[in-house]
């Protein structure tokens, strides 16, 4: 059974800080990741993907792969309350035409 | 470009009943992925359709089916519903870099 595990949460940073989100999964040879958010009530939108080991940036927002560790982190940078929702990691199984498995989701509140 | 549509938002039916929910795709998507979202589970994959084609398929029962058309929407049908199938049904379409962009969802209640 293929997995994706992260931490339900919730994770409560004060607004300025960064929020580090983690993730690991079962399928070592899962090629694609990503990370979604969630508002309360909303359906998930897409935030940024990931395919290589390393750092990749996107404005406030940096995920990191480390594919032997099997291991996927999105940091948040300058949190603000407005980025208080559920963040979903998911992971692209079974080769390029595998469907993805998403994680339960991190809550993240961030306190003014 | 205009997202991923579903309709319709909401419904609610009573057990035994059966569920038609639709979903049209970003212009341009061939891929249309099905999920089922409930508190306790998180996001379940029901099943994906590519070219009208079904090309991967979750662990749901037989009552979880669905279609792709020629144009790229696709529908799903959940058949004698029960109790436990109240939850947000979650479409997504899907571009060339794998990317998956989600519709607003369907909230199914089932009395």
């Amino acid at each position: 059974q293929k997995e994706v595990e992260q931490n339900s949460g919730p994770l409560s940073v004060p607004e300025g800080a960064i929020a580090s989100l983690n993730c690991t999964y079962s399928d070592r040879g899962s090629q694609s990741f990503f990370w979604y958010r969630q508002y309360s009530g909303k359906s998930p939108e897409l935030i940024m993907f990931i395919y290589s080991n390393g750092d990749k940036e996107d404005g406030r927002f940096t995920a990191q792969l480390n594919k032997a560790s099997q291991y996927v982190s999105l940091l948040i940078r300058d949190s603000q309350p407005s980025d208080s929702a559920t963040y979903l990691c998911a992971v692209k199984s079974g080769g390029s035409q595998g469907n993805l498995i998403f994680g339960k989701g991190t809550k993240l509140s961030v306190k003014p | 470009k205009a997202g991923v549509t579903q309709t319709p938002r909401y419904l609610i039916k009573t057990r035994g009943q059966q569920v038609t929910l639709s979903c049209s795709p970003i212009s341009g998507h061939r891929s249309v992925s099905w999920y089922q979202q409930t508190p306790g589970q998180g996001l379940q994959f029901l099943f994906e359709y590519f070219s009208e084609t079904q090309r991967n398929k979750g662990n749901f029962p037989g009552r979880f089916s669905g279609r792709q058309f020629s144009n790229s929407r696709s529908e799903m049908n959940v058949s004698t519903l029960e109790l436990g199938d109240s939850a947000l049904y979650l479409c997504a379409s899907m571009n060339s870099y794998n990317e998956q962009f989600f519709g607003p969802g369907t909230r199914l209640t089932v009395l």
